[in-house]
């Protein structure tokens, strides 16, 4: 069965500062990968989804990579802000119309 | 454009009581819709999905049941509720039958079962 890791835990930044969330999965055969943003107590907002054939995809000051290969993805966020404070969850998405979320990593970036 | 609309937002629940959450999606039709658990320090689990009215796959055994009395509407039940019931609940749909699509999230319910 799939599982999805996602490290750190939790991550503090000074704000400006860049940052990598690291995400992996034990399955390579995934249709895509995505990346959400979990306020506390929210839903979430989809960031960027990655194709199974596609590297990378970028947004704004966001960019997300995927090696399926090795079963790795990161989101790459420059000059961080406090308002990108938020959890941040990886999903995968089989061909059993599921997606397998990680943990998460709860981000918080100090002014 | 399509939403999706989750009630209630908060729910104080007693052990053995009845569960009954809704959700519904506006603006597409004949879409997949899904309820996810977000229990405490864990991630999301899929719980239920449906490709149509009437239709529910269940990925997890549970004391939860879920239906899909109309083309938009997804309603998450419990005949009694027990105290590992506690979380955050998500309702979800997609465009169309495939997997490879983006799942739109409602705005979730807390759910706390005493």
């Amino acid at each position: 069965k799939q599982e999805v890791t996602q490290i750190p835990a939790a991550l503090s930044v000074p704000e400006g500062e860049n940052l990598v969330l690291n995400c992996s999965f034990t399955d390579s055969a995934i249709y895509n990968l995505q990346w959400f943003r979990q306020d506390p107590g929210k839903g979430l907002t989809s960031l960027l989804l990655i194709q199974s054939s596609q590297r990378e995809q970028t947004s704004g000051r966001l960019n997300a990579s995927l090696d399926k290969s090795s079963g790795r993805s990161t989101l790459y966020i420059a000059a961080s802000q406090p308002g990108d404070s938020a959890t941040y969850l990886c999903a995968v998405t089989t061909g059993a119309n599921n997606l397998f979320f990680g943990t998460g990593t709860r981000l918080t970036v100090i002014p | 454009s399509q939403t999706i609309h989750q009630w209630p937002a908060t729910l104080v629940q007693p052990v053995g009581s009845p569960l009954s959450l809704e959700c519904t999606v506006e603006g597409t039709s004949n879409p997949n819709l899904y309820w996810y658990r977000q229990a405490a320090g864990r991630g999301l689990q899929l719980l239920f999905y449906s490709v149509g009215i009437g239709q529910i796959s269940s990925e997890v055994p549970q004391n939860l049941s879920a239906s899909r009395p109309q083309d938009r509407q997804f309603i998450l039940s419990s005949k009694k509720l027990l105290l590992s019931d506690s979380g955050f609940y998500l309702c979800a749909w997609s465009m169309d039958r495939l997997a490879k699509n983006i799942q739109y999230f409602g705005a979730g319910t807390r759910l706390s079962v005493l």
